[in-house]
């Protein structure tokens, strides 16, 4: 069964460097989400991504925050100077893009575990 | 705005008897509705949707939920629980012109023997 992937389980880093999350979407997909999960508290929206471009962002995506679809499998989330407060698990998701239906499903992967120190 | 508050952090059931998780939400427009389970070390997965239609939908596992508009609630449930039904559960809204997801907190469900 298709599944999304996502590379590190878990990646530490130092306050101030760049992290690059990375994501590969269920092969068909044209819908890419990150959300992220601060320890303790909701999963919370962060950006979602089509046709090469973000088609909507939270307000905690801030300039900090890129993402990108470098190719054609992956997708990534960049956090240019970590702070403490990224410390969370990111979670990736997809979804097709269907022509009949008021939802398209979205698939999220295990997530990555972030700590910054 | 959308909003999403899930009563108890943690639910306790013994194997066989009924299971109930409260959702409930805040939608200034005609809402969708979710229930995403998570085990251990995996990502989020969709148990059942509510769009349109019917108010009662059933999802995997012999999971179900009902919309009630009057009471802005989506509550889960399942007649017999099993063991392999404890994870943590997350109820969530979108709606017609946003496909985001906006989550509760999660409700850890713990099953004994």
């Amino acid at each position: 069964e298709p599944e999304v992937t996502q590379t590190p389980s878990h990646q530490v880093t130092q306050m101030g460097q760049e992290v690059i999350l990375r994501c590969v979407p269920i092969s068909n997909h044209l819908y890419f989400y990150w959300y992220r999960q601060i320890l303790g508290q909701k999963v919370e929206f962060l950006v979602s991504f089509y046709n090469n471009e973000i088609s909507e962002k939270s307000e905690i995506f801030d300039d900090q925050f890129s993402v990108e679809r470098p190719d054609g499998s992956n997708f990534t989330l960049k956090i240019r100077s970590t702070k403490l407060e990224d410390s969370a698990m990111y979670f990736c998701a997809s979804s097709e893009d269907l022509p009949s239906g008021p939802y398209n499903e979205q698939f999220f992967g295990p997530g990555t575990r972030l700590t910054v120190l | 705005a959308q909003s999403v508050t899930q009563l108890g952090s943690h639910v306790s059931v013994s194997e066989g008897a009924l299971v109930l998780l409260r959702c409930n939400y805040s939608s200034s427009v005609p809402p969708y509705l979710f229930w995403y389970v998570q085990y251990p070390n995996q990502g989020l997965q969709l148990l059942l949707k509510y769009t349109t239609g019917a108010t009662l939908v059933k999802g995997i596992n012999g999971f179900e939920a009902e919309f009630k508009k009057s009471e802005t609630s989506f509550h889960l449930t399942k007649p017999s629980a099993h063991m392999s039904d404890a994870a943590e559960y997350f109820c969530a809204v979108s709606g017609r012109h946003t496909d985001k997801l906006i989550f509760g907190t999660g409700t850890r469900l713990q099953v004994f023997p």
